[in-house]
């Protein structure tokens, strides 16, 4: 059980075009939704909180503009970058809080995302 | 905000052989968890552990809350057990969790 799953797994766009990733929670209903961030050998940083059915909050320095985030459903997130550049190229992970269980995170497999 | 550093920072053993790994931060904590990130990315939920001490196979982890570390213990090394370590703290409530630098092991056959 607790499976969360991402889509598209690796992604490559030109710059300049939006990307669309999805986060979905298989077995059980998250109603809180979390997207980190990841660059090569380095630690996660949280980028942003979302709930079901309201605004995602935001991490300090994260431009919620260039990241935008939506939580339909208690089993679907998406972050679209838009606009993407180079510098938007990293690897995107999602969680998705299961609180009935120690309010533990499962996480996604993960999105690498190449902007040429 | 909270301040969470692993150590060490690489580690390279011989299948077989112990290690700990350590996780120390800066302030009160409300829960704890220990990550294992394969080298796909994939991260492995290990131990939810706020307080005490786990077990599960091979793996064992201990968190002193009030003196605010954590270890987590692997025993006869296995090259699987490759990737990177990390513990991450929920010390704000609300879920959100910050992630330690991490610990890069090694096993080699």
């Amino acid at each position: 059980g607790a499976v969360v799953s991402q889509h598209p797994s690796w992604v490559i766009c030109k710059s300049g075009t939006s990307v669309k990733i999805e986060c979905r929670s298989l077995d059980f209903q998250a109603t809180t939704m979390f997207w980190y961030r990841q660059f090569p050998k380095q630690s996660l940083m949280l980028m942003a909180t979302s709930n079901e059915g309201s605004k995602a909050t935001y991490e300090q320095g994260v431009e919620k503009d260039k990241f935008l985030i939506n939580h339909a459903s208690l089993t679907l997130s998406t972050l679209t970058v838009t606009s993407a550049h180079p510098e938007d190229s990293s690897f995107y992970i999602c969680s998705a809080s299961l609180v009935a269980v120690e309010e533990t995170q499962y996480f996604g497999p993960g999105t690498r995302l190449l902007v040429l | 905000g909270i301040q969470v550093e692993q150590s060490p920072p690489d580690l390279i053993l011989q299948e077989g052989a112990n290690s700990t790994l350590r996780c120390n931060f800066s302030d009160s904590v409300n829960n704890l968890q220990w990550f294992h990130q394969n080298p796909w990315g994939q991260l492995i939920n290990l131990f939810y552990i706020p307080s005490g001490t786990k077990q599960n196979g091979r793996l064992s982890a201990t968190t002193v809350a009030t003196e605010r570390y954590s270890l987590l213990y692997i025993s006869s090394s296995q090259t699987t057990d490759s990737g990177v370590y990390f513990c991450a703290v929920d010390s704000g409530g609300y879920q959100k969790v910050t992630f330690g630098t991490g610990t890069k092991l090694q096993v080699i056959p």
